[in-house]
């Protein structure tokens, strides 16, 4: 899977919009990007993932660049509860049969400020 | 629906004793990872089950093991404990075909003394 950087922490104001970016300049052609979230002492949670056009969710929009090395996602209207570190992971989507693992980098560590 | 089960939630084990911790997936997934987490290493892929067929495993010694039964439960044990295993271990359940990722518990944290 191809290796992504992200900031490692990064503040924002309550009711303001979020946007976490993430560079994945290794991206193959059917790797998808996907972000995940974990909020303190819970497992990670699915946010949103997309190939190369633009995707949105009750949860976020995931912007991708159109050469596909960097995406960003935005978090519309930050709440408190969105406090949590954001990993950007680059997979293959679906089954891909011996590939069945998210490889997670360090992640950004988002704080949402009142 | 019910989400992903991961027991016990809390487990504190000696160094050198033996540790089994259970994973219930989500209704209908038959894929179940494994992940540790530590703050040093961050998270870290286990191994991978489906139709109780180990067909993914990261790079752990073998000291860390796992199956899965026929219901799709899953089970991982680790032997011969030490400090350096204190985790929160977490369970990840998928359909066999699926875009939207994995579905994770909430852990189970264990500390080696």
């Amino acid at each position: 899977d191809a290796k992504t950087t992200q900031p490692t922490s990064m503040d924002c104001a309550e009711g303001r919009a979020a946007n976490l970016p993430c560079n994945h300049s290794t991206i193959s052609g059917n790797e998808y990007v996907y972000w995940y979230r974990q909020i303190h002492s819970q497992g990670p949670q699915y946010i949103i993932h997309g190939l190369k056009n633009n995707e949105t969710n009750e949860m976020a929009s995931l912007i991708i660049t159109e050469d596909r090395k960097s995406s960003t996602l935005i978090l519309p209207h930050a709440t408190l509860r969105d406090t949590a570190v954001y990993y950007c992971i680059v997979r293959v989507a679906g089954v891909d049969f011996g590939n069945e693992k998210l490889t997670f980098g360090t992640g950004t560590r988002l704080t949402i400020i009142p | 629906k019910a989400g992903v089960t991961q027991t016990p939630r809390y487990l504190i084990k000696t160094r050198g004793q033996q540790v089994t911790l259970s994973c219930s997936p989500i209704s209908g997934h038959r894929s179940v990872s494994w992940y540790q987490q530590t703050p040093g290493q961050g998270l870290q892929f286990l191994f991978e089950y489906f139709s109780e067929t180990q067909r993914n495993k990261g790079n752990f010694p073998g000291r860390f093991s796992g199956r899965q039964f026929s219901n799709s439960r899953s089970e991982m044990n680790v032997s011969t404990l030490e400090l350096g295993d204190s985790a929160l271990y977490l369970c990840a359940s998928s359909l066999e075909v699926s875009n939207y990722g994995y579905t994770f518990g909430s852990g189970t944290r264990l500390t080696v003394v």
